[in-house]
């Protein structure tokens, strides 16, 4: 019963690289997100999508693309990684939106 | 946008103490969905309630408690005579269009 499966779990990048999360569910969600987690900030919404084809910006989305070609997989590909985009990522996915997100173990994301 | 506010970011109780955590949210929607999650040191997201807009009756939980007041725009959360393992991050959640918002969250120290 795998659920939310991120990966990788550890990620050290340059700045200037580029690099994809990948988050798959095998619960059949529609919904799936990313959020952000950093020190004294909580979690706070990058991208979310409420089925394949569609995807919507949250509150931090400058610097993340995504998109969802089908229901399992929602990868978060980070483009030109800055040091401001270390952080710890999770990815959740939902069957009935964000009303009983299931969440990823997190990655663990830092740009030297 | 909705906002969720933890007022106290770091709480410290002994052991066998109580311990209420404040959430105070604010919205112009009729129709919402408020949420605890719990985070201990090891680093997952833990749902532990979900409340929607029309139902205000108080929980409990084993030692777990929760007071939701439309009036005050509040959903506390009270661990009652609180234990070691208690110790962890505690996020107050709000939905709402298909977005989940969190407050900061509540670092919450017990100690033995």
């Amino acid at each position: 019963n795998a659920g939310v499966t991120q990966t990788p779990k550890f990620q050290v990048l340059k700045t200037g690289q580029s690099m994809t999360l990948q988050c798959a569910q095998d619960m059949n969600h529609e919904y799936m997100s990313w959020y952000r987690q950093d020190p004294g900030m909580g979690l706070r919404l990058i991208h979310y999508s409420v089925g394949a084809g569609i995807t919507d910006q949250g509150e931090v989305p400058n610097g993340y693309n995504v998109s969802r070609s089908t229901t399992e997989d929602f990868p978060l590909r980070l483009l030109s990684a800055a040091p401001s985009q270390t952080s710890v990522y999770f990815c959740a996915s939902g069957g009935s939106g964000a009303r009983e997100l299931f969440f990823g173990e997190g990655s663990r994301l830092t740009v030297l | 946008a909705q906002k969720v506010t933890q007022a106290q970011t770091e709480i410290s109780v002994v052991e066998k103490e109580d311990v209420t955590l404040d959430c105070v949210y604010e919205t112009r929607d009729t129709t919402y969905y408020l949420f605890w999650y719990k985070q201990p040191p090891s680093g997952e997201l833990v749902f532990l309630i979900r409340r929607n807009s029309f139902d205000e009756q108080n929980e409990i939980s084993g030692r777990y408690s929760w007071n939701f007041q439309k009036s005050t725009s509040s959903f506390n959360f009270t661990i009652t005579a609180s234990q070691v393992v208690d110790s962890a991050v505690y996020f107050c959640a709000y939905y709402g269009n298909n977005r989940l918002a969190f407050g900061k969250g509540n670092q919450v120290v017990v100690i033995p």
